[in-house]
Parts: structure tokens; C-alpha cells; sequence
């Protein structure tokens, strides 16, 4: 079985400032991690996705996620946020079993304030 | 749990075949989306439905298509099956008000194979 635990349900943080969203995931298996964003009345978009190779992975809109193995984190970082960046951002795993469940963290929602 | 209920979790067919797969929403939730994922493209949004409506079309295509019931749940058909609509099928709920970001609830996925 596989979890994934979004420690933040929101965040707010001021135009400009660094955030960082945190995803925690347990799994017995080789995962594949993806962070997928909501904006207003639209569906999701995936910003990044870590399958293998580099930890450091870079998405869109300037947003990266590491993948730390022994923490068994995938936290989502931005330097400098804009208020466009106002969304809600979900962490998922995909575990590279038979089953190819993915399973989605509960979301954070990310207000960016002028 | 997040309270969706997807059925089946996993759907063996062949191509030209077609297949019905099927989404129970949270308690009290009047939206439903549905996703396809593929490990390369990621999750692809395919339609939303609200109150037994559609409310928003993404990247669906003509041979699929989906309808939502009175008692809410939410049903999605894809027909004339091919190789390439092998993919982990979601199914999201959420409250369903207007002009705000809402919450979404995921089902488990559907995996389905197309042979």
C-alpha cells in the first residue's frame, strides 16, 4: 500500500517570497512522484513529475521538487512566487507495481498575497 | 479513503471493444471529473460534470463519453477501443461551488488494459 501525507491543507505567503509545499509518501515499492496543480475553475496540470535519474527535478512556471529517498519526501519549492501562483497543488505517487495505483495527497492550497 | 469509489480497479479488454467505468462521488458532492493518466503525459483532464450537467470538456475524445446520474454518480464510456487508451482512469469529486478553487477528492483508478 502506498500514502501520501501533504503536511500543509494551506499556504499563505506574500508576492515575491520563497514557499515551499510539503509531501511526504510511504510506499513499499519503486514510486514515481508527480506534483499537479489546480487554478480556478480549471482541471488539473501537472507541474513536474520525478520517475528516476536526478533528485532535483525542474517543472513549469519555475516551480522544482527534490526527491530525498531516506526522508521519503518530494517537497515543491519556488523562489519567488506571483500572485498568478494562487492554486491549489497535489502530490501524488505511483508505485511501479502490477496494481499502477496512483494516489493523491489531500492538496494544499496556495494563496499568494500582495 | 477519500470517500470516491471507483469500480473496477482494473479492466482487461480488447481493441474495438467498449467498456463503461464507473465513479461514486464523496457524500454531498454535486462534481465530477474525470482524469486519464498515463505515466508519460501525465493526468489529463477529460470532462466535468455538476448536478447531472456537463460543466467543463478537456481533452476527451469522440469515441469516449461520460454522464452523470440523478443519484450523482458519474459513468464514463469509451468505445471502439484502441492500444493507446491503456491508462489509469481517475475520478475526482468536489462540492461543486463556483469561483473558488475547490478541493478535490480522488478515487483509486481504474487501470485499464486494452489488448
Amino acid at each position: 500500500a502506498q500514502s501520501v501525507t501533504q503536511l500543509d491543507s494551506q499556504v499563505p505567503v506574500f508576492e515575491e517570497a520563497p514557499v515551499e509545499l510539503r509531501c511526504n509518501y510511504s510506499s513499499s515499492v519503486s514510486v514515481y512522484l508527480f506534483w499537479y496543480v489546480q487554478y480556478p475553475n480549471q482541471g488539473l496540470q501537472l507541474l513536474l513529475k520525478y520517475l528516476s535519474g536526478s533528485t532535483l527535478v525542474k517543472g513549469i512556471n519555475g516551480f522544482e521538487a527534490e526527491f530525498n529517498k531516506s526522508q521519503t519526501s518530494f517537497h515543491l519549492r519556488k523562489p519567488s512566487v506571483h500572485i498568478s501562483d494562487t492554486a491549489e497543488y497535489f502530490c501524488a505517487v505511483g508505485s511501479s507495481g502490477s496494481a499502477r495505483q496512483l494516489t493523491f495527497g489531500s492538496g494544499t492550497q496556495l494563496t499568494v498575497l500582495p | 479513503d477519500s470517500g470516491v469509489t471507483q469500480t473496477p480497479k482494473h479492466l482487461i479488454t480488447a481493441t474495438g471493444q467498449r467498456v463503461t467505468l464507473r465513479c461514486s462521488p464523496r457524500s454531498g458532492d454535486l462534481s465530477v471529473y474525470w482524469y486519464q493518466q498515463s505515466l508519460d503525459q501525465g493526468l489529463q483532464f477529460l470532462i466535468q460534470y455538476y448536478n447531472g450537467e456537463e460543466r467543463a470538456k478537456g481533452n476527451i475524445l469522440e469515441r469516449f463519453s461520460a454522464q452523470q446520474f440523478p443519484d450523482l454518480h458519474s459513468e464514463l464510456n469509451l468505445s471502439s477501443l484502441e492500444l493507446g487508451d491503456s491508462a489509469l482512469y481517475f475520478c475526482a469529486s468536489s462540492a461543486g461551488n463556483r469561483g473558488r478553487v475547490e478541493k478535490l477528492f480522488f478515487g483509486s483508478g481504474t487501470q485499464l488494459s486494452v489488448l
